[in-house]
């Protein structure tokens, strides 16, 4: 089973809209960390927003901000007043504890999303 | 604070011969991660190491791949010899507290776009 989907390959929004993009993950290890990072063109992948397993409340970090529905094992991503500079991959990432302990190991990416913003 | 460093950017060479590529992690942090991008997909984790131990290399091909990171800071990923399914692009990452915490953010370098011939 995949552990993190993304089912949207491609989105597009218009300049200064909102627009969320969906994930959704798989897993039985109650402590973990969902992570949002964006890859432009240029390749280098840019972190953007953390949202941990025990978090209360939605991460917010100026306009990324996370709607995590833990019951529905979603971590969707929403940008708010979409800018041109915006279009590029976004990448879903989840951080679990290495099976049998209580160390923390490496991300597991999606497929991700290429997001268009349109002027 | 500068970020992750990775050197070269682009190489490009032919079947059956060897690279390599090096990574100079943030200064301070401890785990260093070696990732594979393949065009149109997620990054995938070759290597873990947390100072100069390994981690984790589950997935890293050991026939034809290896790393080191031999004082704990700076780490090189060869691959001998190539082939053409190693065309990707070879991310860098480290995080300062490493296994440790869930919430540890991993900060990637620029990448090394790998074409195989």
């Amino acid at each position: 089973a995949q552990k993190i989907t993304q089912t949207q390959p491609g989105m597009f929004v218009q300049e200064k809209e909102a627009v969320t993009l969906d994930c959704t993950y798989d897993t039985s290890d109650p402590s973990y960390g969902l992570f949002w990072y964006k890859q432009p063109s240029s390749g280098e992948m840019i972190f953007l927003i953390y949202q941990g397993s025990y978090d209360q409340q939605n991460a917010t970090e100026g306009r990324y901000s996370l709607n995590f529905q833990k019951a529905r094992k979603s971590a969707n991503l929403v940008i708010s007043a979409s800018q041109l500079g915006d279009s590029a991959m976004y990448f879903c990432a989840m951080r679990e504890r290495i099976p049998g302990g209580t160390s923390y190991g490496k991300l597991t990416f999606g497929q991700g999303t290429i997001l268009t913003v349109h002027p | 604070e500068a970020g992750v460093a990775q050197s070269p950017r682009y190489k490009i060479i032919e079947k059956r011969q060897s690279v390599a590529f090096w990574c100079n992690p943030i200064s301070g942090h401890a785990t260093l991660y070696w990732y594979q991008q393949i065009l149109g997909q997620g990054p995938k984790l070759l290597i873990q190491f947390q100072n100069n131990g390994v981690v984790d290399d589950s997935q890293l091909p050991k026939d034809r791949f290896s790393a080191e990171r031999l004082k704990g800071v700076d780490s090189t990923l060869k691959i001998q010899p190539a082939k053409l399914e190693d065309s990707a692009v070879y991310l860098c990452a480290s995080s300062l507290a490493g296994t440790r915490r869930g919430t540890d953010t991993q900060y990637f370098g620029p990448g090394t776009r790998l074409t195989v011939l």
